[in-house]
């Protein structure tokens, strides 16, 4: 298994451009969710989804759009970047085992917006 | 919004010595706890869940309590190594949502 794969690992985007971040597994977990991870700033999770169809946003969700048309894949998009979405963007799976859910994190992406 | 609070934010240890980690959730609500460790330019890798108040949870020199009363949970790490050197991440859930919070984490250094 391959986990959880991101891409791109790097992107470099100029403000007011679009672009969508990749994230698919191999797991066939339920749920998958994309978070960014800020300097002094625990992981804040964007969007979220429980299943094939179904999304949900999370703490910080403007600025991003998410769809989940399979279970395997999961893509965030950045509608017209700006500077303050320059961060580390994690995808993560995660299937329920016993009361909670074992979350399993991709490598991240490393975006820079200028 | 639940607010998760690490503490200390960093901490050297030299290698052998025992050291241990807060972590503090708002206790009402309270769903399950997560515990992470994060390498540098690696992903996060779970730990331990903890969901019942008094859990207690190992994995080798690595243990975890957990207390939903008082919303807190200790990390312990016995005898640390250089390969224990990691920021150590702390998670918390609500009423069986999948919205986790997470805290800002703990950053450990281990000196040989």
């Amino acid at each position: 298994n391959a986990g959880v794969t991101q891409t791109p690992k790097f992107q470099v985007l100029k403000t007011g451009q679009s672009m969508t971040l990749q994230c698919a597994q191999d797991m066939n977990h339920e749920y998958m969710s994309w978070y960014r991870q800020d300097p002094g700033m625990g992981l804040r999770l964007i969007h979220y989804s429980v299943g094939a169809g179904i999304t949900d946003q999370g703490e910080v969700p403007n600025g991003y759009n998410v769809s989940r048309s399979t279970t395997e894949d999961f893509p965030l998009r950045l509608l017209s970047a700006a500077p303050s979405q320059t961060s580390v963007y994690f995808c993560a799976s995660s299937y329920k085992q016993g009361p909670s859910y074992e979350q399993y994190f991709g490598p991240g992406t490393r975006l820079t917006v200028t | 919004i639940l607010n998760v609070e690490q503490s200390p934010q960093s901490l050297h240890v030299q290698e052998g010595d025992s050291t241990n980690f807060t972590c503090s959730f708002p206790s009402s609500n309270f769903y399950a706890l997560h515990w992470y460790r994060w390498e540098t330019a690696k992903s996060p890798e779970a730990l331990f869940v903890m969901t019942l108040n008094g859990d207690e949870k190992k994995k080798g020199r690595i243990s975890a309590t957990l207390n939903t009363k008082e919303g807190y949970s200790y990390l312990y790490i016995k005898g640390s190594q250089p390969e224990d050197s990691a920021t150590y991440l702390c998670a918390s859930s609500t009423s069986g949502t999948y919205k986790y919070i997470f805290g800002t984490g703990t950053r450990l250094k281990v000196l040989a």
